[in-house]
């Protein structure tokens, strides 16, 4: 069975820091997708950032990217200059390649401070 | 933000009384999810629908049922609700391909008495 683990249950870094948060998880599968979620206090959930597992070069997204491992299954995501905006929970997600099993970290709580 | 809307956002419940959390969204998606979550805790898929007249069981057992008798609309319902099922129920929707995003609800809070 698939598990994601992310170790880290709370983290506090200064605005325009640069922080990364650690995500590992657990598959027999070659080919899937890995994503990172945001929960922003009393908001909705978004999307981060995803990465396919069949391609190497690790995603970007503006101040977000992300380090994918996948021999170590390890991926684990960089904000750089951080912003107060950036206070959210954090969840690494993996889902399988028939898109049909969705497994959730437990998060990571992140806090920007001024 | 999504186009995807839930109702209610909060609901305090007696035990035994049948509730029913709702979820739409007008983004024409294929694809939608019911997901619990439980305060500082992951998420679980408890249902998922690839369309009309489809539905499947997540990995988390639920007691609840769902239905998709249109493409925007995919409620969840509780026969008897219980204390147990107190939490957050999140509902989200994507495209037909694989790698579509996920948008989310705001989620439901529900607390059963």
């Amino acid at each position: 069975a698939q598990t994601v683990t992310q170790s880290q249950p709370e983290m506090s870094v200064q605005e325009a820091e640069t922080v990364t948060l650690s995500c590992t998880y657990d598959t027999s599968e070659n080919n899937y997708y890995l994503f990172w979620y945001k929960q922003p206090p009393s908001r909705q959930m978004i999307l981060v950032i995803r990465q396919e597992a069949y391609k190497q070069q690790n995603a970007t997204e503006n101040r977000f990217s992300v380090n994918f491992q996948k021999a170590a299954k390890s991926f684990s995501l960089k904000i750089s200059d951080s912003q107060l905006g950036d206070t959210a929970m954090y969840f690494c997600a993996f889902m399988n390649y028939q898109g049909d099993k969705i497994i959730f970290g437990k998060g990571t709580r992140l806090h920007i401070l001024p | 933000e999504a186009d995807i809307y839930q109702t209610p956002r909060y609901l305090v419940i007696g035990t035994g009384k049948k509730i029913t959390l709702e979820c739409s969204q007008t983004m024409g998606h294929d694809k939608m999810y019911w997901y619990q979550q439980d305060p500082g805790m992951e998420l679980h898929l408890i249902h998922y629908s690839y369309g009309v007249n489809s539905t499947e069981k997540g990995d988390l057992s639920s007691e609840s049922t769902v239905s998709r008798i249109r493409t925007e609309h995919f409620p969840l319902t509780l026969e008897s609700a219980r204390p147990s099922h107190t939490s957050q129920y999140l509902c989200a929707s994507s495209g037909a391909g694989i790698t579509d995003t996920q948008y989310f609800g705001p989620g439901t809070r529900l607390t059963v008495l």
